[in-house]
């Protein structure tokens, strides 16, 4: 099948930790993103990548991180910097040029605990 | 900086209805624009992608226009069914090569 998997699908983190969400496209897409979903507020951009060993900010990078080592995957690392990191997370892919159709992956929920 | 709006936020209708969901954008230099269905704890799937140079593009018993001059967009659904119960995300292709969303309308089609 192809598409973006995300996993996991829940993840819970304990005050001071870091953890690690997958994203993983089999698409041979060039530009993969993040995006955090908060009720009420809307996806915002973490993080995105248009070519390998290249990402940019987005609006609300501070207390993530990220990496792109391979074409087909955007790991996205939360540290324990981010003082609200209880949010739906999603990654995104999209082939070509701005503009061109993006695919969403299903989604990892983090609750700190 | 480039400001998505949609509007309404909540809509309620009998199934049957055809409606119209509302979207608007600030800066009209836009690339592309691109409409999304979300349901509850779930990813977003893509409906229809309208390119700058287009005015509407159409799947099935969606039609969604673009006015790049004056900023809108519209979603058209004909013939509402219960299974479109979802939220509805409009969203803008920025210059940085990013999309940028709205906060979504949320439709509830009722049997």
């Amino acid at each position: 099948d192809g598409g973006i998997t995300q996993s996991p699908k829940y993840l819970f983190r304990k005050e001071g930790q870091n953890v690690t969400l997958s994203c993983e496209q089999n698409l041979n897409h060039d530009a993969m993103y993040w995006y955090r979903q908060d009720p009420g507020q809307g996806l915002r951009l973490i993080y995105y990548s248009q070519i390998v060993n290249d990402f940019q900010k987005g609006d609300i990078a501070e207390g993530y991180s990220v990496s792109r080592e391979k074409k087909e995957s955007f790991p996205l690392t939360v540290t324990s910097a981010q003082k609200n990191p209880t949010a739906f997370y999603l990654c995104a892919s999209r082939w070509g040029p701005s503009g061109a159709e993006a695919f969403f992956g299903q989604g990892t929920r983090l609750t700190v605990v | 900086k480039q400001e998505v709006t949609q509007i309404p936020a909540a809509l309620s209708v009998p199934e049957g209805e055809n409606l119209v969901l509302n979207c608007s954008f600030t800066d009209s230099a836009i690339y592309n624009l691109q409409w999304f269905r979300q349901d509850p704890g779930k990813g977003l799937t893509s409906l229809l992608l309208i390119q700058s140079s287009q005015r509407e593009q159409t799947s099935g018993r969606l039609n969604a226009s673009l006015d790049k001059s004056s900023g809108r967009s519209t979603l058209y659904i004909a013939a509402s069914q219960p299974g479109d119960s979802a939220t509805y995300l409009c969203a803008v292709w920025g210059s940085q090569g990013n999309l940028i969303f709205g906060k979504g309308t949320k439709l509830s089609v009722k049997p």
